[in-house]
């Protein structure tokens, strides 16, 4: 079993959906972090959290501890979102990171 | 530049041949991170500097491969004697804070192709 896994692993919306990806871990972990990787390649971080929730625009992260569980939530999702969404995570600082969710927002 | 710089940006060359890659991490950021993505797959974990402590080298696939961190900054991973299964995107992260604790800002990678 994966110490990090995504779902779903592929998903494909309409222009205006709300969308979320989900992390769970079997890891202990100091927090958990977030990516956006583009078709270009490159990665830019997201959220860092370690509880609760964070918002930043149309992007919220929510965290479970106990249940060992994150969500990524997108609201009003549009094509510029399409990209692949990593969740990582680690308690000793060599972060492990999921497979990723690649998500294409259609116009 | 204010980001983590990466070279060489693209590398061909021919197995057997060992190659070093670079990392100039933020001024400043005690975490660093090595990470590698084949095509298509996710960020396979390979080394982790944090300060002045022992790197955690538990990601590292093979003795073939090495890194190290001069003086707490800029990082070189070396590959010897690549294999073709050695082609990927290298890519390094840095952190102001250590233990995941940290933003980590990533570089644009290093692809390396091994004939």
């Amino acid at each position: 079993k994966n110490e990090v896994e995504q779902s779903p692993q592929n998903l494909t919306a309409q222009e205006g959906e709300f969308i979320t990806i989900n992390c769970s871990y079997s890891v202990g972990i100091s927090a958990l972090h977030w990516l956006q990787q583009h078709p270009g390649g490159g990665i830019v971080s997201l959220f860092m959290l370690s509880s609760g929730k964070k918002k930043h625009g149309r992007l919220i992260a929510t965290i479970n501890i106990q249940e060992k569980h994150s969500s990524l939530h997108i609201t009003a999702s549009h094509p510029r979102d399409s990209a692949v969404y990593i969740c990582g995570c680690g308690s000793q600082g060599n972060l492990i990171f999921g497979k990723g969710t690649k998500l294409s927002v259609k116009p | 530049g204010a980001g983590v710089s990466q070279s060489p940006s693209n590398k061909v060359t021919e197995k057997g041949k060992d190659v070093e890659l670079r990392c100039d991490p933020i001024s400043g950021h005690t975490a660093l991170y090595w990470y590698r993505q084949s095509l298509g797959q996710g960020l396979e974990f390979l080394i982790y500097f944090q300060g002045n402590s022992a790197p955690d080298k538990s990601g590292l696939p093979s003795d073939r491969f090495s890194a190290e961190r001069t003086g707490g900054s800029v990082s070189t991973l070396t590959i010897q004697r690549t294999q073709q299964e050695d082609s990927a995107v290298y890519l390094c992260a840095s952190s102001p804070r250590d233990r995941g604790t940290g933003e980590l800002f990533f570089g644009e990678g290093s692809r390396l192709t091994v004939l």
